[in-house]
């Protein structure tokens, strides 16, 4: 299995623009995690899906971040408009869920800067 | 509030060495603690993961050492190799669904 995978890996942008990040889980995986991950607050949890529906977002940090799971497959992460204070490491995950386990995977991350 | 509160901040030990990382939690309904490894430039890989029904889980050289009635647990690596160089964060769950983990622990073994 190739893992979690997000791209992009590096995204460099002016402040006011709009990011997007992607995700796509491991095939099988009912949940989904969005962390973004900062020296000064560590690993923060934005929102997790369960069967492609969002559960808990009260991580998302204010309105302009938004995240959607169209099907079990893919997620994106939006930022719009962006600011230098978002930037970070946000990383998505996946996990069984439930089910079995509670491993989370993580994918390596899209390191955000935003000028 | 945070949820897992995990020190030492960073920690050096010399090769051969024990590294002990310590963590707490308030929420009596958690049931799940994993430790999540990290290398520079990559996401968090599962390392060991203990249920609140034992009080230790040996994998190899690791080894999560839980104490109920205190609410705390800590990972102990014996004989610590350069290669385990990385950071340490622990974490916590109920039922596997959110999980909160800890600020994470620097870890550094000298040669």
């Amino acid at each position: 299995d190739a893992g979690v995978i997000q791209s992009p890996r590096h995204e460099v942008t002016e402040m006011g623009q709009e990011v997007t990040l992607r995700c796509k889980p491991i095939s099988g995986h009912n949940s989904l995690f969005w962390y973004r991950q900062t020296m000064m607050r560590g690993l923060e949890l934005l929102i997790y899906f369960n069967n492609n529906v969002p559960i808990d977002d009260s991580g998302m940090p204010e309105d302009r971040f938004s995240a959607k799971m169209p099907n079990a497959s893919f997620s994106t992460l939006k930022i719009q408009p962006s600011e230098p204070r978002d930037s970070a490491v946000y990383f998505c995950a996946s996990s069984w869920g439930t089910s079995v386990t509670g491993e989370l995977f993580f994918g390596e991350g899209s390191r955000l800067t935003v000028l | 509030q945070q949820q897992v509160k995990q020190s030492p901040q960073s920690l050096i030990v010399q090769k051969g060495g024990i590294s002990i990382i310590n963590c707490a939690y308030e929420n009596t309904a958690f049931d799940y603690f994993p430790w999540y490894q990290q290398f520079p430039g990559k996401g968090p890989a599962l390392l060991i993961a203990i249920r609140p029904d034992v009080s230790e889980k040996k994998e190899g050289r690791f080894t999560i050492s839980f104490n109920k009635s205190a609410k705390q647990f800590s990972l102990h690596i014996m004989d610590s190799q350069p290669g385990d160089s990385a950071t340490y964060f622990c974490a916590a769950s109920n039922n596997f669904n959110k999980f909160y983990f800890g600020s994470g622990t620097k870890l550094n073994v000298k040669p």
